[in-house]
């Protein structure tokens, strides 16, 4: 199965900390993204990092890869109470059909 | 100006009923999925669809089908609910894929609930 795995399960922090998010997948990528969820939503587009980056900003979000471990993390920093919210990677299945795989998501709880 | 939307929001029926879901986009995008998303969360794709092809999860019943009306359309037709069938599913939709980018827009989900 390409479907990966998001470590923690739940992450709770205090306003203003860091948190973060790692993911492992199992095969090959052209890309790999990261996406929220807010309770009860669908998810949203967050950043996407290709194979050939190590790493990524946007805003306070900062990606990393590593393809020869085959994981990411996703840090979000000076986190606020609006970030509370379910994190999930998302991984390509290289065939081109442009299916995505989703990991098993982080509950990240930030508390004010 | 919603870009991905899905009618109905909530679905409650009982099993062995045949159902539709609604989905539609206005990103003028190429490519449009169902997810279905369990009580736990994961979240695992069900069908992508271009006007060139119809791409299945070989796991998903054929109880599953869907009917793209059109470009902007992706309809998600159940027949003979099943109480595992019960999650919440979503429509997507991207730009057909171009140099690895292959950014999704999501809907709101259905929650079906099968009785």
């Amino acid at each position: 199965s390409q479907q990966g795995e998001e470590d923690p399960q739940a992450l709770s922090i205090q306003e203003g900390e860091n948190a973060t998010m790692n993911c492992s997948y199992k095969t090959s990528i052209n890309n790999l993204q990261w996406y929220r969820q807010n309770s009860g939503r669908g998810l949203v587009h967050l950043i996407l990092i290709r194979s050939n980056e190590r790493e990524k900003h946007s805003g306070r979000l900062r990606v990393t890869l590593d393809t020869s471990k085959k994981s990411s993390s996703l840090l979000i920093t000076a986190s606020r109470a609006a970030d509370t919210a379910s994190y999930f990677c998302a991984t390509d299945d290289q065939t081109g059909a442009n299916n995505l795989f989703f990991g098993t998501g982080t509950r990240l709880t930030v508390i004010p | 100006d919603t870009a991905v939307s899905q009618t109905p929001k909530y679905l409650v029926t009982q099993m062995g009923n045949d159902k539709s879901i609604k989905c539609e986009q206005n990103l003028g995008h190429d490519t449009m999925y169902w997810y279905k998303q369990d009580s736990k969360k994961f979240l695992k794709i069900m069908f992508s669809y271009n006007n060139k092809e119809l791409i299945i999860n070989e796991t998903v019943p054929n109880r599953f089908s869907p009917k793209s009306p059109d470009k902007a359309h992706l309809n998600l037709h159940i027949n003979s609910l099943e109480l595992g069938d019960s999650a919440v599913y979503f429509c997507a939709s991207s730009q057909e894929i171009q140099a690895g980018i292959n950014e999704q827009y999501f809907g709101p989900g259905t929650r079906l609930t099968v009785t």
